[in-house]
């Protein structure tokens, strides 16, 4: 049972413009939510998070919206740059798990020039 | 310092070979992770210590078996595995307790022959 998705593996965005990369969960004990990016061969680079008491978070370019009665984050990245490219995943934690992650299936972000 | 290395960067080894990865942080933190990750698939959970102590294992095969010795250094060591094993394996840490984010290694890539 998959408890957190990521229904798009990939995307393609134009230089400039803006990417939004969605994320679903099922488990309401979630209270924690990440963004990683990956580029092969490295290990995931943390982006940004967001707490369930919060609904949206912005960080320089990267803003992600929680809506928790939807069980569902975005994340934006405005404006996207080819420095971009690379995989999203989208991690969740539940407070009483120990820092227990668990991520998505990741999405594959292409920005072209 | 805000990196977590991990050593050694790919590895090969036989399926009756003993092999340890190593991994290593400077920033204080004393919750340390364990994840693999198979291509095309997000990084799955095997360990979590915090405060040097084993606080989650995720039903991991014993052919796998961590080890923390100081709050800077955790290790895997492998012994007898099986070419499924194959994979990255990522070390991970962070601050202890809930709603902190992780940082990752690079990590080692493990073939098993």
């Amino acid at each position: 049972d998959q408890q957190v998705k990521q229904n798009s593996p990939s995307l393609s965005v134009q230089e400039g413009r803006i990417s939004i990369l969605n994320c679903d969960y099922t488990n309401s004990m979630f209270d924690y939510f990440l963004w990683y990016k990956k580029y092969p061969a490295e290990g995931p680079t943390f982006l940004i998070s967001i707490s369930s008491i919060k609904d949206k978070n912005e960080d320089g370019r990267f803003t992600v919206f929680l809506n928790k009665s939807a069980k569902h984050l975005s994340l934006h990245i405005v404006p996207s740059q080819p420095g971009d490219s690379a995989v999203y995943f989208c991690a969740a934690s539940a407070g009483n798990q120990g820092g227990k992650l668990i991520f998505g299936q990741g999405t594959e972000l292409s920005v072209k020039p | 310092d805000t990196e977590v290395t991990q050593t050694p960067k790919h590895l090969v080894m036989g399926m009756t070979n003993k092999k340890s990865l190593k991994c290593e942080q400077h920033m204080g933190h004393r919750a340390m992770y364990w994840y693999k990750q198979k291509a095309k698939k997000p990084p799955e959970l095997m360990f979590v210590y915090s405060y040097e102590k084993l606080s989650i294992n995720e039903s991991v095969p014993s052919r796998f078996s961590p080890e923390c010795p100081n709050s800077s250094l955790l290790n895997l060591h492998l012994h007898a595995l099986q070419p499924e094993d194959s994979a990255l394996y990522l070390c991970a840490s962070s601050q202890a307790g809930a709603y902190n984010e992780q940082f990752f290694g690079p990590g080692t890539r493990l073939t098993v022959l």
